[in-house]
């Protein structure tokens, strides 16, 4: 069974420009969540959402930042414009309601901006 | 509000030493436990989990056992290899919220 599935891998921009990162969770899961990774700020939640409905977005950090998922299997996280420090890696995660709330979590995308 | 401490690292160890991680907890209700591992260059993978108090989940030769008496889930192999460097999160779930709260990661080092 194919696990979580993000794109790009890697990502590198100049600041201004937009940015779209990918997800694709897990078939049958009904929660998805967005994470940003750095070394100073660690591991923090973005939003998430259950049944393609944003539930909560209070991480996100600003309205640069914007989430979608317009069907149970694609999910977009878009930055624009972006600017340096949002270079961190960026991971997407989802979940089963049947299951004791263990979430799966894809690769990551590393986003530079420079 | 519910939250997890883990010790600080990171923590250094030689091939075939002892493993312990310590993970405390704050949580109302009974939150299911877990310990997810991130190698370098990856995402973060669950390694073991336990739904309620006494529980043991166990992976690959690490164990962790949720103590609701000391609001514990300590990590520990008895055996440590050069591949279990890396960082290992404890988390907890909030149910009120459906989400997870994870501890600040304790990077761990083996050497061989």
């Amino acid at each position: 069974d194919a696990g979580v599935i993000q794109s790009p891998r890697h990502e590198v921009t100049e600041m201004g420009q937009e940015v779209t990162l990918r997800c694709k969770p897990i078939s049958g899961h009904d929660y998805l969540f967005w994470y940003r990774q750095t070394m100073m700020r660690g591991l923090e939640l973005l939003i998430y959402f259950n049944n393609n409905v944003p539930i909560d977005d209070s991480g996100m950090p600003e309205d640069r930042f914007s989430a979608k998922m317009p069907n149970a299997s694609f999910s977009t996280l878009k930055i624009q414009p972006s600017e340096p420090r949002d270079s961190a890696v960026y991971f997407c995660a989802s979940r089963a309601t049947r299951t004791s709330y263990e979430q799966y979590f894809g690769p990551g995308t590393r986003l530079t901006v420079t | 509000g519910n939250s997890v401490t883990q010790m600080e690292g990171p923590v250094t160890l030689s091939e075939e030493a002892f493993l312990t991680i310590n993970c405390t907890y704050t949580a109302t209700g009974y939150p299911s436990l877990f310990w997810y591992v991130q190698y370098p260059g990856e995402g973060l993978q669950l390694l073991l989990k336990a739904t309620k108090a006494d529980d043991k989940g166990s992976n690959k030769g690490f164990e962790a056992t949720y103590r609701k008496e000391t609001t514990s889930f300590h990590l520990e192999k008895g055996s440590v290899q050069v591949s279990d460097s890396a960082v290992y999160f404890c988390a907890l779930s909030d149910g009120a919220t459906n989400k997870l709260i994870f501890g600040t990661g304790t990077l761990l080092a083996v050497q061989p």
